[in-house]
């Protein structure tokens, strides 16, 4: 069974740029989330996806950051414009749902994003 | 407003030594307390979880304690080996959103170092 996978593995930007990362979940898997880890700091949550609706977005940070999941498969998420302080290592972590007894999240390698 | 307080925030142990690293939440809704483990360039994986009507679980040479009234728990490491090298977190989470929802809160983290 293929693990969650996203792309790209890292990204250098420039500060006003735009870049999307992508999140592949494991096939099967209706809830998607993100997070994101700044350094020095906690693994924070950003979204959760159950399908292709957004059920919580009450962590992203402001209205540069736009997800998506259209047809409740892989999920992107847009940073528009960049900023430096949205330099951080954005993961995907997908679960089944309903979760019932199987709460486990499986985590992508994440995306290092840098921003100048 | 941190959730989840994890210390020490680095470890060095000796391999065959026992390595302790702790966490600490608030929120008494959290139902839920995962660690991960994360090796550099890859996302964090569940290793063992507990749910708070169990003072203890383990699984191999890993044992996590849980004192709910003190709302404190503890991830232990027996016998430690180089190859536990690795970044844990500790984590939390609760039910919302009908059940679908089970964002986790981390620590900040734990570099454990394990020396041959």
């Amino acid at each position: 069974e293929a693990g969650v996978t996203q792309f790209p593995s890292h990204s250098v930007i420039e500060k006003g740029q735009t870049v999307t990362l992508r999140c592949d979940p494991i096939s099967g898997h209706d809830n998607l989330y993100w997070y994101r880890r700044v350094m020095g700091k906690e693994i924070k949550f950003l979204l959760h996806f159950v399908k292709e609706s957004k059920q919580d977005e009450s962590g992203m940070p402001n209205n540069r950051f736009l997800a998506e999941r259209t047809g409740g498969t892989y999920s992107t998420l847009k940073v528009q414009p960049a900023e430096l302080e949205d330099s951080g290592v954005y993961f995907c972590a997908s679960s089944h749902w309903p979760s019932g007894s199987r709460r486990e999240q499986f985590f992508g390698p994440g995306t290092r994003l840098t921003v100048l | 407003q941190q959730q989840v307080k994890q210390s020490p925030q680095s470890l060095i142990v000796q391999k065959g030594g026992i390595s302790i690293i702790n966490c600490a939440y608030e929120n008494t809704a959290f139902d839920y307390f995962p660690w991960y483990q994360q090796f550099p360039g890859k996302g964090p994986a569940l290793l063992i979880a507990i749910r708070p009507d169990v003072s203890e679980k383990k699984e191999g040479r890993f044992t996590i304690s849980f004192n709910k009234s003190a709302k404190q728990f503890s991830l232990h490491i027996m016998d430690s080996q180089p190859g536990d090298s690795a970044t844990y977190f500790c984590a939390a989470s609760y039910s919302n959103s009908g059940g679908s929802n089970y964002k986790l809160t981390f620590g900040k983290g734990t570099l454990l170092t394990v020396n041959p």
